[in-house]
């Protein structure tokens, strides 16, 4: 079964610190991979995707995350974090005819201090 | 705001009782798919409508199901509801064309059955 795993439940940085959610994903077919933001009270949002290409995405707000394809990943980063970054971030992986099933992960929460 | 709306925002309902949750697609889209999404956890894929048939469905027993309609408007049906189905549904919506594969959520109904 296709499964997806994201490394931290809880993560929580400073200001400026760096950035990197681990996401490992299990399926050996063609899969496309999602990064998705929630901020608190907000809606899910796509932070950046992949279909195919180059392996390394750039997203919205500085976010980029690599999909390295021979160890089943696809680890979110961000150089620099901002208290804004603040929220719950959920990796997924897309899979079957069309992406007809999308799989997430249990999610991140990152507390940025100020 | 993704154009993708929900309805109700918050529900109550009893065990054993059904429910109804609605989703209107943002314009132009003809693929809706729905998901559970527990406290504290990510989203679960329960299924996918394209062009008013399922053809896509997670792990969920048959009392979910689902309709499209031809405005790609979509409804989400749980009969004898269980104390487990308490959760945050959300829909999503996207266009199936020319390998396009983002979601677009709505901001969920929140499912309390009691």
């Amino acid at each position: 079964a296709q499964s997806v795993s994201q490394h931290n439940h809880h993560v929580i940085l400073s200001e400026a610190a760096s950035l990197e959610l681990g996401c490992n994903y299990s399926y050996g077919g063609t899969v496309n991979l999602f990064w998705y933001v929630q901020y608190p009270g907000q809606h899910l949002q796509l932070l950046l995707k992949y279909f195919s290409g180059d392996p390394l995405v750039k997203g919205i707000k500085g976010f980029e995350a690599e999909f390295i394809k021979s160890k089943f990943s696809f680890n979110l980063r961000k150089p620099s974090v901002q208290w804004s970054d603040t929220a719950e971030y959920f990796c997924a992986v897309g899979s079957g005819a069309g992406g007809f099933k999308t799989i997430f992960g249990a999610g991140t929460r990152l507390f940025v201090k100020a | 705001e993704t154009g993708v709306t929900q309805s109700p925002t918050h529900l109550i309902k009893t065990r054993g009782q059904q429910v109804t949750l609605r989703c209107s697609s943002q314009s132009g889209h003809n693929t809706v798919s729905w998901y559970q999404q527990a406290l504290g956890q990510g989203p679960q894929f329960i299924f996918q409508y394209y062009r008013e048939e399922e053809n896509g469905r997670g792990n969920f027993p048959p009392r979910f199901s689902g309709l499209q309609f031809p405005n790609y408007s979509s409804e989400l049906n749980v009969n004898a509801l269980e104390l487990d189905d308490s959760a945050l549904y959300l829909c999503a919506s996207r266009l199936t064309s020319g390998g396009s594969y983002e979601q677009y959520f709505g901001p969920g109904t929140r499912l309390t059955v009691t």
